[in-house]
C-alpha cells in the first residue's frame, strides 16, 4: 500500500539557516501529498499540500515539490525561525483513501 | 468558528477502568477519524468513520470502541482490555469520505496517562 518514509530528527539549525526535511513515498498512482506541522502540545495543521506530479506546494515561507522521478516530496525553507519549531509530518492517502503519515520529523531552531 | 473539539485535554484512567474521549466538530464533514501518536511513532489509526453509524477498525483497534451515532459527534472509549493506553489521542475529520486529496482538521488532542 501507499507510504512515505521520512528523515529521522531532530533536526536542529540556528535562525536563518536553510531547511531541508526529506520525505519519500511509495504510492500506486499518483495521489496528492501533505505536509502536516504540529507545534507543542496541539494538533496538526495542514502546512501544504501538491496534487500532482510537478507541482510546488507552498505556504509560510515553506515549499515542497512532487517529484516522480525521485519519488520525493521534500520540505525546504530558505531561512527558518525560532517559531519553525515544531513536528512536521509528510502525508498521503493509503488504503481506502485513509490518510497515511510518516514518522515525523522534529524541528529545532535556536536563536 | 468552524472546527474540532476534543475534551478532555488531560485524562487519567485507573487501571482496569473504562475511560472515554470526546470528539464534535461543527464542520458538517462527513468522514471521522482517531489516531494515536506516541513519541517518536507517528500517527497511527485506531478507528475510523466515513459515515453515520457506519465506522471501521484502523491498525490498532484492540482495546478501543467508538460509536457514530450523530455526524457531528465521535467518541473514543478506551477499555481495560488497552494494557498501554498512555499516548497522546487526536481526532481528525475530513469533508469527503473518499479521494485523497481532502485535507484533514484536526482537534487539540487529549494526554491519556495511567494512574
Amino acid at each position: 500500500g501507499n507510504s512515505v518514509t521520512q528523515m529521522e530528527g531532530p533536526v536542529t539549525l540556528s535562525e536563518e539557516a536553510f531547511l531541508t526535511i526529506n520525505c519519500t513515498y511509495t504510492a500506486t498512482g499518483y495521489p496528492s501529498l501533505f505536509w502536516y506541522v504540529q507545534y507543542p502540545g496541539e494538533g496538526l495543521q495542514l502546512l501544504l499540500k501538491a496534487t500532482k506530479a510537478d507541482d510546488k506546494g507552498s505556504n509560510k515561507g515553506f515549499e515542497a515539490t512532487y517529484r516522480k522521478e525521485t519519488t520525493s516530496f521534500h520540505l525546504e525553507k530558505g531561512s527558518v525561525q525560532v517559531s519553525d519549531s515544531a513536528v512536521y509530518f509528510c502525508a498521503l492517502p493509503g488504503g481506502s483513501y485513509i490518510p497515511t503519515f510518516g514518522r515525523g520529523t522534529s524541528l529545532i531552531v535556536h536563536p | 468558528d468552524g472546527g474540532i473539539t476534543q475534551s478532555p485535554k488531560y485524562l487519567f484512567r485507573k487501571e482496569g477502568q473504562n475511560v472515554t474521549l470526546s470528539c464534535e466538530q461543527n464542520l458538517n464533514h462527513d468522514a471521522m477519524y482517531w489516531y494515536r501518536q506516541d513519541p517518536g511513532q507517528g500517527l497511527r489509526l485506531i478507528y475510523y468513520s466515513q459515515i453515520v453509524n457506519d465506522f471501521q477498525k484502523g491498525d490498532i483497534a484492540e482495546g478501543y470502541s467508538v460509536s457514530r451515532e450523530k455526524k457531528e459527534s465521535f467518541p473514543l472509549t478506551v477499555t481495560s482490555a488497552q494494557k498501554n493506553p498512555t499516548a497522546f489521542y487526536l481526532c481528525a475529520s475530513s469533508s469527503r469520505r473518499q479521494g485523497g486529496g481532502e485535507k484533514l482538521f484536526f482537534g487539540s488532542g487529549t494526554q491519556l496517562s495511567v494512574l
